[in-house]
């Protein structure tokens, strides 16, 4: 079946460096590719998504470009704040539901 | 424009009680999918409903159940609780469903003791 794989965390970085969090998707088609951000407390937000390959999604200074044939969906952000410290889920929906990968807990420290 | 309304937050059941939860869409949002997650088995789909019909199913066992209202609403009930359904439970709603991205609700974080 459709499976998502997201690197490991947490990833811990300083204030201002370059992210980069892996996504890596198996599915049959072309499924829609998504990141999600889930703060303490809270239920899941929409980052940014990308519906075929070579689109790029982004929002709040957050990129991510669908690379079929890589299957990936990296998550890149160029200076990352403080306020960045949260759970980002990478996701694919091929036929209505949503696949999550396990998630990667990132702290952003001043 | 009001979010993804879930209710109620917090519950806390025993096992082998039963529990419903509730979940009010985006207004004119036709789609409401339900999660389950735990920190163990990560976030998982349970159903999706569509104009009150459901659409498509994860894999759960039959002790999860769902359904829509005319309006939209959506409840999932939960059979005979056991300590492992202890979870926080998500709903997303939009407006066709298939391949679009919902928008979530904060979860009911479920308690079972």
């Amino acid at each position: 079946g459709d499976s998502v794989t997201q690197m490991e965390g947490p990833v811990t970085l300083s204030e201002e460096a370059f992210l980069t969090i892996n996504c890596t998707y198996t599915a049959t088609g072309y499924p829609s590719l998504f990141w999600y951000v889930q703060y303490p407390g809270e239920g899941l937000q929409l980052l940014l998504k990308a519906t075929k390959a070579d689109d790029k999604g982004s929002n709040k200074g957050f990129e991510a470009t669908y690379r079929k044939e890589t299957t990936s969906f990296h998550l890149e952000k160029g200076s990352v704040q403080v306020s960045d410290s949260a759970v980002y889920f990478c996701a694919a929906s091929n036929t209505g539901k949503l696949i999550f990968g396990q998630g990667t807990t990132l702290q952003v420290k001043p | 424009k009001a979010g993804v309304t879930q209710t109620p937050r917090y519950l806390i059941k025993t096992r082998g009680q039963q529990v419903t939860l509730s979940c009010s869409p985006i207004s004119g949002h036709r789609s409401v999918s339900w999660y389950q997650q735990t920190p163990g088995q990560g976030l998982q789909f349970l159903f999706e409903y569509f104009s009150e019909t459901q659409r498509n199913k994860g894999n759960f066992p039959g002790r999860f159940s769902g359904r829509q209202f005319s309006n939209s609403r959506s409840e999932m009930n939960v059979s005979t609780l056991e300590l492992g359904d202890s979870a926080l439970y998500l709903c997303a709603s939009s407006f066709e469903g298939g391949r679009a991205e919902g928008t979530f609700g904060s979860g009911t974080r479920l308690t079972v003791v």
